[in-house]
């Protein structure tokens, strides 16, 4: 069945300090993998993509993903955190033609001075 | 560009009553729409895909007759949450992907129903 799965249901960085937020997959075709950031009472805002090509995607706010297959894994990193980053982040993918996705439970970021 | 907005952003009503929530796409035409419920602390649950002028499609476990949804035009798409109660109480986000089709869903910032 296809699934994604991030497993740490929150984290604690220190500002400045690097980050990794894991995400796995279980899909059975060439997947389209997204991350998305929530913040209070915002919505949902993209923060990048892999559809194909390089494995190693570029998104906003300095944030980028690397695309393993062989580990079906598309973990978001940061070099340094910023207090702005804090926030919940969802891994997702497109399933089907019909452009629906599977979303990851969702991994709080929390930010210590 | 890609906007994609949700009217009432909060809305509070008695148990028995009907709510409409709205999801408009501002600046470009939305062939599919999905709405989404999302609980306290948990992900996103796909409660139905709208396409344009056709019958939304639910999924399991979703009561179509509880939550109707309209997608009359590519830039409308209307969730009717019908007889509410206090279990319907969450957080609903639309979210819309434009003709261009290449996968992205944009997202509205959601409606809070709180259901007395």
């Amino acid at each position: 069945a296809q699934s994604v799965t991030q497993p740490d249901i929150h984290i604690t960085v220190s500002e400045g300090a690097s980050l990794e937020l894991r995400c796995n997959y279980s899909y059975g075709a060439t997947p389209y993998l997204f991350w998305y950031v929530q913040s209070p009472g915002q919505g949902l805002q993209l923060l990048l993509k892999y559809f194909s090509g390089d494995t190693l995607v570029q998104g906003i706010k300095g944030f980028e993903a690397e695309f393993k297959r062989s580990q079906s894994s598309f973990n978001l990193r940061k070099p340094s955190v910023h207090w702005s980053d804090a926030a919940e982040y969802f891994c997702a993918v497109g399933a089907g033609s019909n452009y629906q996705l599977i979303w990851g439970a969702g991994t709080k970021l929390i930010i210590k001075p | 560009g890609a906007v994609v907005s949700q009217h009432p952003s909060r809305v509070i009503c008695k148990s028995g009553t009907s709510v409409k929530i709205e999801c408009r796409s501002l600046d470009f035409q939305a062939t599919t729409m999905f709405w989404y419920r999302q609980f306290p602390k948990k992900s996103l649950m796909l409660m139905a895909t709208s396409n344009e002028g056709s019958k939304a499609t639910y999924e399991q476990g979703v009561e179509k007759d509880k939550f109707l949804i309209n997608h009359a035009s590519l830039t409308l798409s209307t969730l009717t949450v019908t007889s509410a109660h206090p279990e319907d109480s969450s957080f609903y986000i639309c979210s819309a992907i434009g003709l261009a089709g290449d996968n992205e869903q944009f997202f509205g910032p959601g409606t809070r129903l709180t259901v007395l």
